[in-house]
């Protein structure tokens, strides 16, 4: 069975600071991949998504930027931290058309 | 006006009530899902529907693609229900992305 794996799970950085959020599926290949993120009080935002090794698709302008160095791995990063990069962090896979299976989430409180 | 709008935003009902969530919608669609969210966070995907009606133990979906509403029902709804529930659709041409509505967030009263 397929299995997704976020981590942290809990996150407390300083503005400025880097970040790297790291997701991982197992028991599937080549699947899609999606980082979207819930502000506080807020709907689900696409970040991110991916078909496949190296192929990043962005939905939103903004410090932050992803990367797919293996088929079963995504991960979220960025420079400089802002204050409004606080959130809940969730990736997901897909198989094309299918349902989309969420992870447990990183939840990211910058100070 | 968001693509994808859901109603009531909140909604608290006694154990045992029939539950209705609402989700329309104003695009072209080749897909519908319901997730839920339990407060720790974590999504589970529901129901994924592009006609007609899902059930899967007491929860019931059916969308009305002519109409671009759909409708979430929970039957002898139970504390554990609570929950905030996400209506997203996939747009056609929109690649694989879904777009989201804000959520109703349900909470059942023992």
């Amino acid at each position: 069975s397929q299995t997704i794996h976020q981590w942290p799970a809990t996150l407390v950085q300083p503005v400025g600071s880097p970040l790297s959020l790291e997701c991982t599926v197992e028991g599937t290949s080549n699947p899609n991949l999606y980082w979207y993120r819930q502000a506080a009080g807020r709907g689900l935002q696409l970040l991110f998504y991916s078909v496949g090794i190296g192929q990043i698709s962005s939905e939103v302008p903004q410090n932050l930027s992803a990367s797919r160095p293996q088929d079963r791995q995504f991960i979220l990063s960025s420079k400089k931290l802002l204050l409004s990069d606080s959130g809940f962090y969730l990736c997901a896979w897909s198989y094309s058309k299918y349902e989309q299976y969420f992870g447990p989430g990183t939840r990211l409180t910058v100070t | 006006k968001n693509e994808v709008e859901q109603s009531p935003q909140n909604l608290t009902a006694q154990e045992g009530e029939f539950i209705t969530i609402n989700c329309s919608y104003s695009v072209g669609i080749s897909a519908l899902h319901w997730l839920q969210q339990h407060p720790g966070g974590g999504i589970v995907s529901l129901f994924m529907l592009s006609s007609g009606k899902k059930k899967h133990g007491r929860l019931i979906a059916t969308i009305n693609i002519q109409e671009k509403h759909s409708s979430l029902h929970i039957t002898a709804s139970h504390p554990r229900d609570s929950a905030v529930y996400i209506c997203a659709v996939r747009i056609v041409g929109g690649n694989e992305k879904l777009t989201f509505g804000t959520g109703t967030r349900l909470t059942i009263i023992p």
